[in-house]
């Protein structure tokens, strides 16, 4: 199946500080590409959905200009969380569909802000 | 709200052992059903795409099956492997192209 890298795995930051969440798919090129986080003992929430060349598309209760969310070629999409707090520490995972709408992930992100 | 649910939560079998794990969804705005295999620290990895009712599908000791007009799907592991290990993610499709709605997954442990 095709592969969609995800990076960093893992960051530790202090409160206040931005992160930077890269997603790339690196066989196919992915026209839309899909964030999710997860608190622990939850489902996969959908944050939004990264459209190449326009806006992302916000779920409700997400702030946008807290999660900005850059997708400027068909093989990357970037999530920034900035400013960022304790309670925005959780588990963050990218997504890329197939134009055949098969669906891959990334391997996640784990978030802890002190 | 759409809800799509898992059970049980989690579960332990013994080397050998066949087990399922259900899955049920909204019976409307239902497009497909996708199982997928997550490991710690992998990606998710996609076992089965299903659309329709009636559906069953097959790899290796792994099999599923899906009715769209109640809303459920069971995935079956026949003589479960200490591999197969995992926690078993269900997500529903609305339209084709959109995202998925996640169950919370059920948690398999297989012990040799």
């Amino acid at each position: 199946g095709a592969v969609v890298s995800q990076h960093p795995s893992r960051v530790i930051c202090k409160s206040g500080t931005s992160v930077k969440i890269e997603c790339r798919s690196l066989d196919f090129q992915a026209t839309t590409m899909f964030w999710y986080r997860q608190f622990p003992k939850q489902s996969l929430m959908l944050m939004a959905t990264s459209n190449e060349g326009s806006k992302a598309t916000y779920e409700q209760g997400v702030e946008k200009d807290k999660f900005l969310i850059n997708h400027a070629s068909l093989t990357l999409s970037t999530l920034t969380v900035t400013s960022a707090h304790p309670e925005d520490s959780s588990f963050y995972i990218c997504s890329a569909r197939e134009p055949g709408n098969e669906q891959f992930f990334g391997p996640g992100t784990r978030l802890t802000v002190l | 709200i759409l809800n799509v649910e898992q059970s049980p939560q989690s579960l332990h079998v013994q080397e050998g052992d066949s087990t399922n794990f259900t899955c049920s969804f909204p019976s409307s705005n239902f497009y497909a059903l996708h199982w997928y295999r997550w490991e710690t620290a992998k990606s998710p990895e996609a076992l089965f795409v299903m659309t329709l009712n009636g559906d069953e599908k097959k790899k290796g000791r792994i099999s599923a099956t899906l009715n769209t007009k109640e809303g459920y799907s069971y995935l079956y592991i026949k003589g479960s492997q200490p591999e197969d290990s995992a926690t078993y993610l269900c997500a529903m499709d609305r339209q084709a192209g959109t995202a998925l709605i996640f169950g919370k997954g059920t948690t398999l442990s297989v012990s040799s």
